[in-house]
């Protein structure tokens, strides 16, 4: 069955050091997105790509870069980790066809 | 800028009580709209999707959702909710023609035994 993997699923850090969140995806989809979920903002776009090299600032891309080199793979690098960016992160894929869009299982980040 | 609105972001309720979850976008245009669910420690799922056609949409473990396009809604109901319904509940809406969607900031449900 096709699938969304994330790894870590949980990840401790220091302020200040790079971090890269990996997200696969079996799905074939060229759509890829990157979320940010905290306790009263609901989910937030960090991220997104629809396709090979393409890569588009979301709504709080600050602090965050992607690249996309493959259509598998998109992940999510940290420059330079802030306590602000402690969070639960969701990768996400769609065919582009119904937008409907599925998720993988996360990775709890926290940055002491 | 379009935006997705959710009421009430804490409901407790007993079981076999009705649920019902408010959802309102602001955009005039064609839009796809989606509820999603999270139970506790896992990550969102499709609850139902409406893209065209019969503006009541039946989605899984007997959720149900009403588009009406006059009032920019997407109301979520359950006639009888059960304890394993705890989860919190995304609204999601595609502003036609980018692929993204705008998700509201949830509603957190509990399911009272």
């Amino acid at each position: 069955d096709a699938e969304i993997t994330q790894s870590p699923r949980h990840k401790i850090t220091e302020t200040g050091r790079q971090v890269t969140l990996a997200c696969h995806q079996t799905w074939n989809h060229n759509n890829m997105f990157w979320y940010r979920q905290d306790l009263g903002h609901g989910l937030r776009l960090i991220h997104y790509s629809y396709g090979v090299q393409d890569t588009n600032k979301g709504e709080v891309s600050d602090g965050y870069s992607v690249s996309r080199s493959n259509t598998e793979d998109l992940p999510l690098t940290l420059e330079s980790a802030a306590s602000s960016q402690t969070s639960v992160y969701f990768c996400a894929t769609s065919d582009g066809v119904t937008d409907t869009q599925y998720f993988g299982p996360g990775t709890r980040l926290t940055v002491l | 800028a379009q935006s997705v609105s959710q009421h009430n972001h804490h409901v407790i309720l007993s079981e076999a009580a009705s649920l019902e979850l408010g959802c309102n976008y602001s955009y005039g245009g064609t839009v796809n709209l989606f509820w999603y669910v999270q139970y506790p420690g896992q990550h969102l799922q499709l609850l139902l999707k409406y893209f065209s056609g019969d503006p009541l949409v039946k989605g899984i473990k007997g959720f149900e959702a009403e588009f009406i396009k006059s009032k920019f809604s997407f109301n979520l109901r359950k006639p009888s909710v059960q304890w394993s319904d705890t989860a919190e509940y995304f609204c999601a809406v595609n502003f036609y023609g980018n692929f993204r969607l705008a998700f509201g900031k949830g509603n957190q449900v509990v399911v009272i035994p």
